[in-house]
């Protein structure tokens, strides 16, 4: 089985300053992948990030970098120079392989509030 | 190229009487999901699609829930009878097989009162 841990429920990060949100998973899959997605307050899910199981290195988009500790089943979200559009919910998710390869399982969720 | 179309976008309803989502996948993906949303939590996956065929569906409620998706395009989850618990987002999403992309709808409001 496959799980997500968010423990954060909740972040203030000041406007211009990075934050950091956490996510640590469990599998026994070989392979897998690791998906950030925001969702803000209209709801609708948009990808941010993708990390591969294989990859070698730290994936990154834009403001958005993935710190991937494979050892310590960890791939936690780094958003640089928070902008005010930032406010949202975050949510980390994994798919597996084998059988159950498509489906992604979510984690709970951090909201992130950004302050001016 | 459209995105992943849901609707509608929002429906109330009085608990006992039934309700149905339509769900539009992007144009070739053939897999096709429907996640619950209870509000403050991460979607949790109710159906999973390949094609026509419903691959993983261990998480639907079946003595309520029923989904369906014809020739392997469109899908519909309905709810008979739904109940106040029912309340929460759903969301349709739809990926190339075995692929990285995943795609999401801007879901379903569903309140039941």
């Amino acid at each position: 089985a496959q799980k997500i841990t968010q423990t954060q429920p909740g972040m203030f990060v000041q406007e211009k300053e990075a934050v950091t949100l956490d996510c640590t998973y469990d599998t026994s899959d070989p392979s897998y992948g690791l998906f950030w997605y925001k969702q803000p307050s209209s709801g609708e899910m948009i990808f941010l990030i993708y990390q591969g199981s294989y990859d070698q290195q730290n994936a990154t988009e834009g403001r958005y970098s993935l710190n991937f500790q494979k050892a310590r089943k960890s791939a936690n979200l780094v958003i640089s120079a928070s902008q005010l559009g930032d406010s949202a919910m975050y949510f980390c998710a994994m798919r597996g392989s084998g059988a159950a390869g498509n489906k992604l399982t979510f984690g709970g969720g951090t909201r992130v509030l950004v302050k001016p | 190229e459209a995105g992943v179309v849901q609707s509608p976008r929002y429906k109330i309803i009085e608990k006992k009487q039934p309700v149905a989502f339509w769900c539009n996948p992007i144009s070739g993906h053939n897999t096709l999901y429907w996640y619950r949303q209870n509000l403050g939590q991460g979607p949790e996956l109710l159906i999973r699609y390949e094609n026509e065929e419903a691959v993983d569906d261990s998480q639907l409620p079946k003595d309520r829930f029923s989904a369906e998706r014809l020739k392997g395009v469109d899908s519909t989850l309905k709810i008979q009878p739904a109940e106040l618990g029912d309340s929460a987002v759903y969301l349709c999403a739809s990926s190339l097989e075995q692929g990285d992309g995943y795609t999401f709808g801007s879901g379903t409001r569903l309140t039941v009162v």
